[in-house]
């Protein structure tokens, strides 16, 4: 079964702590998406990848950082830099074709206290 | 600054009549048009598509249409189902795919 798998479901961290979240596919894409998603504000962009090792910034990309080292792995560190890191995070992949549908994984909520 | 912009954040409708969710966006150079459903809990799936040389795509019960003079695109579901209750989001791409998404539309249908 091809699909995203992003783990875990549900992070707990105090706050001033860095956290990895995990995103891997197996679906063959080339491209790569991380997302947040606040109440009432739908899906902001964070960062997105169209290859291995390269990787460019979106539109709320301060205070995260990412790594696209391998084709299926692209994970997201959220840094004591981001101020409100307590979100839904949600990460994407798709062909590398203008257009191509974004197939979802289920989503990390991490909650920063 | 909100390049995708869903005004209604919430539409209820009766089941069997069509459902109307409408976006707007302020980007001329997107080219390609997405609508995503999304249930809690879980990551949106694709539901339709539009390229900008059409102005209208159909898929059983969904039809998107999209009006470029006025930068707007609607979904229309009809008939609606009481399982097409979720929260649908409006997508919008350029050159690098790199997508934008509106803030959503909380759709419910009632029996």
């Amino acid at each position: 079964d091809g699909g995203i798998t992003q783990s875990p479901k549900y992070l707990f961290r105090k706050e001033g702590q860095n956290v990895t979240l995990s995103c891997e596919q197996n679906l063959n894409h080339d491209a790569m998406y991380w997302y947040r998603q606040d109440p009432g504000q739908g899906l902001r962009l964070i960062y997105y990848s169209q290859i291995v090792n390269d990787f460019q910034k979106g539109d709320i990309a301060e205070g995260y950082s990412v790594s696209r080292e391998k084709k299926e792995s692209f994970p997201l560190t959220v840094t004591s830099a981001q101020k409100n890191p307590t979100a839904f995070y949600l990460c994407a992949s798709s062909i590398n074709e203008r257009g191509s549908p974004l197939h979802f994984g289920n989503g990390t909520r991490l909650t920063v206290t | 600054d909100q390049q995708v912009k869903q005004n209604s954040p919430s539409l209820s409708v009766q089941e069997g009549r069509i459902s109307i969710l409408n976006c707007d966006y302020t980007n001329s150079m997107f080219d390609y048009f997405l609508w995503y459903k999304k249930y809690p809990a879980e990551g949106p799936t694709f539901l339709i598509s539009i390229s900008s040389i059409k102005d209208k795509n159909e898929d059983g019960r969904f039809t998107v249409f999209l009006n470029k003079s006025a930068k707007h695109l609607s979904l229309h579901i009809v008939p609606s189902q009481p399982g097409d209750s979720a929260v649908y989001f409006c997508a919008a791409s350029a050159k690098n795919n790199d997508m934008r998404f509106g803030a959503g539309t909380r759709l419910t249908v009632k029996p």
